[in-house]
């Protein structure tokens, strides 16, 4: 069935990075493009960005550009979001969400297939 | 930018009907199509709606949705103990920064 699956839980200490990963099946890997959004304890949702798996073109929230990279693998149908200089207000619950694209191009106004979500949690 | 405004809580009684309105400051919803989603205590979010009123397949039709103007309206009739959940509408902001925003969210509480 159609499903995109996240790593683990990851510990990390401020100033570390975090990679997390998102193996998608059941589907086109390139006809679907792939968003971040993250989810603070006790908060909303908060986009961080997408990726377009067709040509791996990205487009960041402002408040990420600089400390996110998101990176895909077609070959093994995984996108990437690691993130950088992580601080304590980072702890987050952070999802993948595949959006439908045309060339690229994101041609539906809905994330469709979520991710289970990785709990991220940064403290010393 | 957008931002996009619901109301924190909204509570009603199994079988009555609840609407919640998604207000926009900017105009992104009045040039845009709005999704909603669900998310149920622990788990991802799940998609509602999309394209302001069309339902996913698998979604049942006591959920509908609505735009007019700079507001989207998501409805649910015949309240149901499982649709206690948080419920957010979503829209694509176009305006200098694309980006994707979501709502604050709005917890539903069946009594």
């Amino acid at each position: 069935q159609v499903q995109v699956v996240q790593s683990g839980a990851e510990l990390r200490k401020p100033g570390a990075s975090v990679k997390v990963s998102c193996k998608a099946s059941g589907y086109t890997f390139t006809t679907y493009g792939i968003n971040w959004v993250r989810q603070a304890p006790g908060q909303g949702l908060e986009w961080m960005g997408w990726i377009s798996t067709y040509h791996g073109h990205t487009h960041y929230a402002q408040r990420f550009q600089g400390r996110v990279s998101m990176t895909t693998d077609t070959s093994t149908t995984t996108a990437y979001m690691e993130m950088r200089s992580l601080r304590p207000d980072d702890t987050a619950v952070y999802f993948c969400a595949r959006v439908s694209t045309v060339f690229g191009a994101v041609v539906s106004d809905a994330f469709d297939i979520w991710g289970q979500g990785t709990m991220v949690t940064v403290s010393s | 930018q957008s931002v996009l405004t619901q109301a924190p809580s909204v509570s009603a009684a199994p079988g009555q009907n609840v609407t919640i309105s998604c207000f926009e400051s900017g105009s992104n919803i009045g040039n845009n199509s709005v999704s909603w989603y669900q998310q149920l205590p622990g788990t991802a979010p799940k998609l509602l709606i999309y394209e302001n009123h069309k339902r996913p397949s698998g979604i049942p039709d006591r959920f509908s949705g609505s735009k007019s103007g700079t507001s989207a309206t998501l409805g649910i009739t015949g309240l149901q103990p499982g649709d206690e959940a948080d419920y957010y509408c979503a829209t694509w902001d176009t305006s200098l920064s694309a980006r994707y925003v979501f709502g604050i969210g709005t917890k539903v509480t069946v009594l």
